[in-house]
């Protein structure tokens, strides 16, 4: 079955400061990526996907997110933190060919320090 | 506006009051789909359905019911909560093929006493 590993809890970064938030996966075949934000007492938001195609992926928000197959991770990065970027950000898998099922990582606190 | 509401939002119940949260969607998605979040363990799915009358069990399925008779609703029904049902509840869409993104809910927390 699909999983995703966030190995770090949180993640402080310096207004201004590059964001990067870390996700490996683990999947049978070729993989769909995706990553979703949660600000607090929301819902989650769709922020990017890979599927297919370059490697690198732009999303909303000025974010973006790097396909590594043979390191089976899928980072996600913003050149320049905003305070407005502090939220949960999580990480998915699905297996394209396996049962339609989206497996969430546990999910990265991200505190942007004025 | 395309939308997943859910209602209620909060919930404070006893444990073995049967209860219903509901869950609409009004973007003709096929994939519907419940998750609980809990403190350090992300999103764990529940239940998901591909279409009416097609549901299937997700990583967490027990003490926990779902129907699709219509395309827009996919219901949650607890028979009888439990304490460990204490948690934040989303539920989701999306198109059925497997590279489309879902749309999630508000939430609603659910606290059982």
């Amino acid at each position: 079955a699909q999983s995703v590993a966030q190995p770090e809890d949180q993640v402080n970064v310096a207004e201004g400061n590059p964001l990067t938030v870390k996700c490996t996966y683990s999947v049978s075949g070729n993989p769909y990526l995706f990553w979703y934000v949660q600000y607090p007492n929301r819902g989650l938001q769709f922020l990017l996907k890979y599927i297919t195609g370059d490697n690198l992926v732009k999303g909303s928000y000025g974010f973006e997110a790097e396909f590594n197959k043979s390191q089976t991770s899928f980072h996600l990065k913003k050149p320049s933190a905003l305070v407005s970027d502090s939220a949960l950000y999580f990480c998915a898998v699905r297996d394209p060919y396996g049962n339609n099922r989206l497996a969430f990582g546990k999910g990265n606190q991200v505190v942007v320090i004025p | 506006e395309a939308q997943v509401t859910q209602n209620p939002r909060y919930l404070i119940t006893v444990t073995g009051k049967k209860l219903t949260v509901t869950c609409s969607q009004n973007m003709n998605h096929e994939y519907m789909s419940w998750y609980r979040q809990d403190p350090g363990l992300g999103l764990r799915q529940i239940y998901y359905s591909m279409n009416v009358e097609v549901t299937d069990k997700g990583d967490v399925p027990e003490g926990y019911k779902v129907s699709r008779k219509e395309k827009r609703n996919f219901p949650l029904i607890l028979e009888s909560p439990s304490p460990n049902q204490t948690s934040l509840y989303f539920c989701a869409s999306s198109f059925a093929t497997g590279n489309n993104e879902q749309f999630f809910g508000p939430g609603t927390r659910l606290t059982v006493l």
